[in-house]
């Protein structure tokens, strides 16, 4: 059974369409995240949600709008898109309310904006 | 602004080789020193460090932490293709809930 798991794994799209990732993990725990990784491999909060609420938004720009129906899921829709959104999304979840501590990374979804 | 820098950004050894990846941090209100490995897709965990000194070991890995001079480093002993991969360093602050990442090591062991 995959801990986390994100749908789809791989996206090939024009700019200005708009699309969605999915990510549900099934480890119980209260907080997931969505990170960024370029082309560099570096690897960048987006959004933290803990238990349904938002905790982080780090200056993403507002076409990306994260939904967490409960707990155990967490999508990310993104509006408009552009060339610059091409990067793989990782989502992740950890078990610690508090420090972000031991991350679970699911296997990334690569968007790829032509 | 938080940085954790990595180096060298990439390295190519011979499979039995010894190899030490070093991470330095400048982090306000840190709490711990995370280190990952990434082969093809997810980043899996490796080490937690919290305190100064204290060497984490599994296996042929091993990592220890010096919060005076701010940096940790990863050793990998008797290298094998299987440990070829981006080892990431990143640091747990207190109370902000998330992890700063450094760029990544990109390690290749040739046969």
């Amino acid at each position: 059974d995959t801990a986390v798991s994100q749908t789809p794994k791989y996206l090939v799209t024009q700019m200005g369409n708009d699309k969605s990732i999915k990510c549900e993990q099934n480890l119980g725990h209260d907080t997931m995240y969505w990170y960024k990784q370029d082309s560099k491999k570096f690897l960048k909060i987006m959004f933290s949600y803990n238990n349904k609420e938002l905790i982080i938004n780090e200056t993403v720009p507002n076409r990306f709008s994260p939904k967490s129906p409960d707990k155990a899921h967490l999508n990310l829709h993104i509006n408009s898109l552009e060339l610059g959104d091409s990067a793989v999304y990782f989502c992740a979840s950890s078990p610690r309310t508090g420090p972000a501590g031991e991350l679970f990374f699911g296997e990334g979804s690569r968007l790829t904006v032509l | 602004e938080d940085k954790v820098v990595q180096s060298p950004l990439s390295l190519v050894v011979h499979e039995g080789d010894t190899v030490t990846l070093n991470c330095s941090y400048e982090v306000t209100n840190f709490r711990s020193l995370l280190w990952y490995k990434q082969e093809k897709k997810a980043p899996t965990f490796l080490f937690m460090l919290t305190s100064s000194g204290i060497e984490k070991k599994s296996g042929r890995l091993s990592s220890i932490l010096d919060k005076k001079e701010l940096f940790s480093i990863l050793n990998i002993t008797a290298t094998q293709t299987g440990d070829s991969a981006i080892y990431l360093c990143a640091v747990d602050k207190q109370g902000a809930q998330k992890l700063v990442f450094g760029q990544g090591t990109r390690l290749t062991i040739n046969p």
